[in-house]
């Protein structure tokens, strides 16, 4: 099973900051890693698929970058929607599976 | 609209049964692979079983393996989770999602539906 490491695992930022989540994967999966955010009470949505390619509709400040086994999600001057929680998710081999979250906290 | 809405949780003893279903709309539902993930309560996220797009592939996270059956029928759009042989451990908000295309990330969820297995 691969597992997938997020850091951190809490932040609290202020409006206008920039923010870098990483995932690292225990072994290499290629570009095949997503990104998602979860507000609470909601359903997952996907942000960025295959590394880098952003979802329709997704504001331009997200960004994701990384192949192999690190990755990283960027959000440039963070907005207060942007409070949720953030996960990563690897379909490169099964059992498919996510990071531990990363909870941003808007200040 | 595209839609994917899950119904069948509740309340259940260990050791019961229960079976999910998750009907789709808005899109061509025998084209995509399709999945169930869970969320324990305050946790994250965990993928639990996924079925091929012409249901001839299944595949299954190892605690459940055995004691879920994922299946769909096409003909109704709608995606199925049997689960047997519940244990406290298995409680969580389950949700389906499918894939927004081969070894891509998941682009439509349902909105979830809780199972809570206690005694």
């Amino acid at each position: 099973e691969i597992v997938l490491t997020q850091s951190p695992d809490f932040q609290s930022v202020t409006p206008k900051e920039k923010v870098t989540i990483t995932c690292r994967a225990s072994q290499s999966i290629g570009s095949r890693l997503h990104w998602y955010q979860q507000k609470p009470d909601q359903s997952p949505k996907l942000l960025i698929k295959s590394a880098s390619q952003s979802m329709s509709g997704v504001p331009s400040r997200f960004s994701g970058s990384g192949s192999g086994t690190d990755f990283t999600l960027t959000i440039n001057s963070l907005e207060a929607e942007d409070a949720a929680a953030y996960y990563c998710h690897q379909t490169s081999s099964l059992p498919y599976t996510f990071g531990q979250g990363t909870k941003l906290d808007i200040k | 609209q595209v839609h994917m809405v899950e119904s069948g949780g509740g309340v259940v003893q260990p050791g019961r049964s229960l079976r999910l279903s998750c009907v789709a709309s808005g899109f061509t539902f025998r084209n995509f692979g399709t999945h169930w993930v869970r969320q324990a309560p305050g946790r994250g996220l965990e993928w639990v079983a996924g079925i091929s797009d012409d249901a001839t592939g299944q595949s299954y996270i190892d605690s459940v393996r055995g004691r879920f059956t994922i299946s769909r029928d096409n003909s109704k759009n709608t995606l199925y989770l049997q689960m047997a042989s519940l244990r406290p451990e298995d409680t969580a908000v389950y949700f389906c999602a499918k894939e927004h295309g081969s070894f891509d990330g998941f682009d439509i969820w349902g909105q979830g539906t809780m199972v809570t297995v206690s005694s």
